[in-house]
């Protein structure tokens, strides 16, 4: 089945910009996937980009797709309190089915 | 606004008791999804349906069991609840044809001690 890493945690001053990399193993995965998910809440999707894209910009968010490498990054510019929360990597595998990193949990220092 | 609706924020409940977790959406989604989260772990795989009175294990199924019996509601069953069961457990829905412009939906989710 398909594995997905993420590192643990993220630290980042407000202001500047982050950035989440996320591996997977699956090629064939078409649809990858950012959540967010603020403290006591359930998950809530950021954004995601199809795989025959390198690149996919919405507002702050630019989400990087490195296909050959299986490397996906979400990068926050501006980064705010708001915004402090984990983030969740998921790639779609067979049967529309998503499979869940471990998360990043970005603290944003004031 | 759409929504998926779990039935209790909060649970404590003792070992080998019968735990239903209770969820509800209205979107008219064919598909539903029961996660465990637990830290480090990320969201595991319990079961999964995509559609009414069927089910499927997804990753972690034992000690667990599902109930369909309408397309809205996906109840998650623990049979004898024992204190590895603590957790915070997350429903999802999705739709046949909108899963991969729309990914899922989630509840809030419902974190249960089991003591």
């Amino acid at each position: 089945g398909e594995d997905v890493e993420q590192s643990l945690f993220l630290s980042v001053r407000e202001g500047d910009s982050s950035v989440i990399n996320c591996t997977y193993t699956d090629s064939s995965s078409t649809y990858l996937y950012w959540y967010k998910q603020e403290p006591g809440a359930g998950l809530q999707l950021l954004t995601y980009i199809f795989s025959n894209m390198d690149m996919k910009q919405d507002q702050r968010l630019t989400v990087l797709l490195n296909k050959k490498d299986k490397h996906l990054s979400l990068r926050i510019a501006d980064t705010q309190t708001g915004d402090s929360a984990i983030y969740f990597c998921a790639p779609i595998v067979a049967g529309n089915k998503l499979t869940f990193g471990g998360g990043t949990r970005v603290l944003v220092k004031p | 606004d759409v929504k998926v609706t779990q039935s209790s924020r909060y649970l404590v409940k003792r070992t080998g008791e019968k735990v239903f977790l209770e969820c509800v959406q209205d979107m008219d989604h064919e598909n539903m999804f029961w996660y465990r989260q637990d830290p480090g772990l990320g969201l595991r795989l319990i079961y999964f349906s995509y559609d009414v009175k069927m089910k499927e294990k997804g990753d972690i199924p034992e000690g667990y069991s599902v109930s369909r019996e309408k397309k809205e509601r996906f109840s998650l069953i623990l049979e004898s609840a024992s204190t590895n069961q603590t957790s915070m457990y997350l429903c999802a829905s999705s739709s046949r044809t909108g899963t991969v412009h729309y990914g899922y939906t989630f509840g809030s989710g419902t974190r249960l001690t089991v003591v």
